[in-house]
């Protein structure tokens, strides 16, 4: 199994701040996502990256996918209280791999 | 297009019982896949199924199995209940699978929890 670190665990800001929340793994992903779980629902995709080193970017988020594709970023840009919710990396194989996630709190 | 749907939302049982979960995904879609939530372990993957088939199984005892049928719905049974399987079931669809590329649509899940 091929297992991906996610951090920060927790993150609690205010709104307006920035934040970057991190995955990494020892392993190569051909791709690796990005999923928003907010309480009581499942997982809404975010972002697919595939290439190394790429950047895309969703409003105010920016993903960046690391150039050996070991590792991703996820950036948030004048955070709001919508933003809130769980945030996981999945790296794609023979099943989804994910993280553990980080549990976002944006408070007003 | 209706999205994921999963049935009971929620469920409690008692250690020893047996469990069956049910999952009907997007029309159209042949592929159901299936995980387990926790907040120790976090999301786990417990099987995948494509058109009545399954294609990868997860590291998970015999106690959990599953099915699909022909119409893409999918069933997802766990027998001989412990305490440790207490978590959200959550099951994604696909119109390729997980070998494919095409995006998984997860359902809301179904919090089970096992006393």
């Amino acid at each position: 199994t091929q297992l991906l670190e996610q951090s920060p665990q927790f993150l609690s800001i205010q709104e307006g701040e920035n934040l970057t929340v991190y995955c990494n793994s020892s392993s190569v992903f051909s791709s690796l996502q990005w999923y928003r779980q907010e309480p009581g629902e499942g997982p809404v995709l975010l972002v697919t990256v595939v290439t190394g080193g790429e950047v895309k970017k969703l409003k105010r988020l920016t993903f960046q996918f690391g150039d050996a594709r070991k590792d991703s970023s996820l950036h948030i840009t004048a955070a709001q209280p919508g933003d809130t919710g769980l945030y996981l990396c999945a790296g794609s194989g023979y099943a989804l791999n994910f993280g553990k996630g980080t549990s976002l709190l944006v408070t007003p | 297009k209706a999205g994921v749907t999963q049935t009971p939302r929620y469920l409690i049982k008692t250690r020893g019982q047996q469990v069956t979960l049910s999952c009907s995904p997007i029309s159209g879609h042949r592929s159901v896949s299936w995980y387990q939530q926790t907040p120790g372990q976090g999301l786990q993957f417990l099987f995948e199924y494509f058109s009545e088939t399954q294609r990868n199984k997860g590291n998970f005892p015999g106690r959990f199995s599953g099915r699909q049928f022909s119409n893409s719905r999918s069933e997802m049974n766990v027998s001989t209940l412990e305490l440790g399987d207490s978590a959200l079931y959550l099951c994604a669809s696909s119109l390729g699978g997980l070998q494919g590329s095409g995006t998984q649509y997860f359902g809301p899940g179904t919090r089970l929890t096992v006393l």
